[in-house]
């Protein structure tokens, strides 16, 4: 099993639509996880920290659930802005800071 | 302003030759990464360093080789031997272990 997994998607959405990714983890010490928004041919960019239970910003949520090892990121009201890749990853054994493939969104108009 | 910065953003090299990409960070932080990303891919660690003077190897760190001699320098080398070195790599930094990683804008690497 990968150490971060995430569904790769498109998921294509309109504008205006709650959307809703989930990233799976198979080390169940890992303390924290982080949202990253990468734009085509960027690098990728800080969206939310998660560290306990979950955390909110606007019209992002990210949740985590350390029994089922999985934390989820919710957009609300997508604009087509959100547009973009949507990559999870933390800390996992020996420090190693792990990445999901990212899952790619689509707002449209 | 403080940050992470990469050199060049882009390179191209002849097959056979080593190339060595720049990454400094004036953030005055402890742990720094180097990830390979290929397209429609995520990122894939390759090497990374917690202290100076100490660095682990990543998943993908065959043909690549790292020197951490300073707290702010951290260079990766891109040897002959790594079989498909064109890609973008991704330099990053963080404060600790579980805190959130800082990225430099990339360099491009084309090998023909």
């Amino acid at each position: 099993r990968k150490e971060v997994e995430q569904d790769p998607g498109p998921f294509n959405v309109p504008e205006g639509a709650t959307v809703a990714f989930n990233c799976t983890y198979s080390n169940s010490a890992s303390q924290s996880f982080f949202w990253y928004r990468q734009d085509c041919r960027k690098e990728p960019k800080l969206l939310m920290s998660v560290y306990s239970s979950g955390n909110e910003d606007g019209r992002f949520t990210a949740q985590l659930n350390r029994a089922s090892q999985y934390i989820s990121l919710l957009i609300r009201d997508s604009k087509l802005s959100d547009s973009a890749t949507y990559l999870c990853g933390g800390p996992t054994s020996y420090d190693k800071v792990i990445f999901g493939p990212g899952t790619s969104l689509s707002v449209i108009p | 302003d403080g940050g992470i910065t990469q050199s060049p953003k882009y390179l191209f090299r002849k097959e056979g030759q080593n190339v060595t990409l720049s990454c400094e960070q004036n953030l005055n932080h402890d742990a720094m990464y180097w990830y390979r990303q290929d397209p429609g891919q995520g990122l894939r660690l390759i090497y990374y360093s917690q202290i100076v003077n100490d660095f682990q190897k990543g998943d993908i760190a065959e043909g690549y080789s790292v020197s951490r001699e300073k707290k702010e320098s951290f260079p990766l080398t891109v040897t002959s031997a790594q079989k498909n070195p064109t890609a973008f790599y991704l330099c990053a930094s963080s404060i600790q272990t579980n805190s959130p990683l800082h990225f430099g804008n990339g360099t491009r690497l084309t090998v023909t």
